[in-house]
């Protein structure tokens, strides 16, 4: 069991440029959740899907961030144009139900 | 707003139980009590939820009061890998609250040699 895959581990882009964050979920899991965490917000979960539909985007902090889940084993989380203010630590995480959920190890975002 | 209230930190022997408080006094009836922990540079990890009764499994026990107010979670012979951010979170079952882990500040428990 491979567990939850994030892709790039380690980003480091310049303002304005558009960054794609990837995400493999757990194989037989039917939710899959994106969050954020920075020092100031701590960890916020930004959208979740429910069989690759989206159930609940409100975390989404502005219409720069966009999300996908185009099939069962694979999501995105898009950002354009990024800013500086985007830096963090982006994970994915991946549920079987809506209980438990096993998280990736994260992708460290650094917009310049 | 997480609902829960835990120390910022503590610190516990090596060796010793590492017993982590969490008040979360407007607690409905049908929420659950859930930990995970996160150790530095990682992801989250589930540790153990409860809804009333006490429960154990290998990595710890988690401890509910009578009134359901306030939980302890205690690792019983802590170790320096135990050392991270421990998350105190409550959370009802049923489709309409799925997928809401609100996540607060938690406690920085560091263990020391």
């Amino acid at each position: 069991d491979a567990g939850v895959i994030q892709s790039p581990r380690h980003e480091v882009t310049e303002m304005g440029q558009e960054v794609t964050l990837r995400c493999k979920p757990i194989s037989g899991h039917d939710y899959l959740f994106w969050y954020r965490q920075t020092m100031m917000r701590g960890l916020e979960l930004l959208i979740y899907f429910n069989n690759n539909v989206p159930i609940d985007d409100s975390g989404m902090p502005e219409d720069r961030f966009s999300a996908k889940m185009p099939n069962a084993s694979f999501s995105t989380l898009k950002i354009q144009p990024s800013e500086p203010r985007d830096s963090a630590v982006y994970f994915c995480a991946s549920s079987f139900g809506d209980v438990l959920q096993f998280f990736g190890p994260g992708t460290r975002l650094t917009v310049l | 707003d997480a609902k829960t209230t835990q120390p910022p930190s503590m610190d516990c022997a090596e060796g010793r139980a590492a017993n982590l408080p969490c008040n979360h006094s407007t607690i409905s009836g049908n929420e659950y009590v859930y930990w995970y922990r996160q150790i530095h540079s990682q992801g989250p990890q589930y540790i153990i939820h409860g809804l009333k009764n006490n429960e154990t499994n290998e990595m710890a026990s988690l401890i509910i009061t009578e009134d359901r107010k306030s939980s302890t979670l205690i690792l019983p012979h802590a170790t320096l890998r135990d050392t991270a951010v421990y998350y105190c979170i409550v959370r009802a079952s049923g489709s309409s609250n799925t997928g809401k882990l609100i996540f607060g500040q938690g406690t920085t428990l560091q263990v020391k040699p």
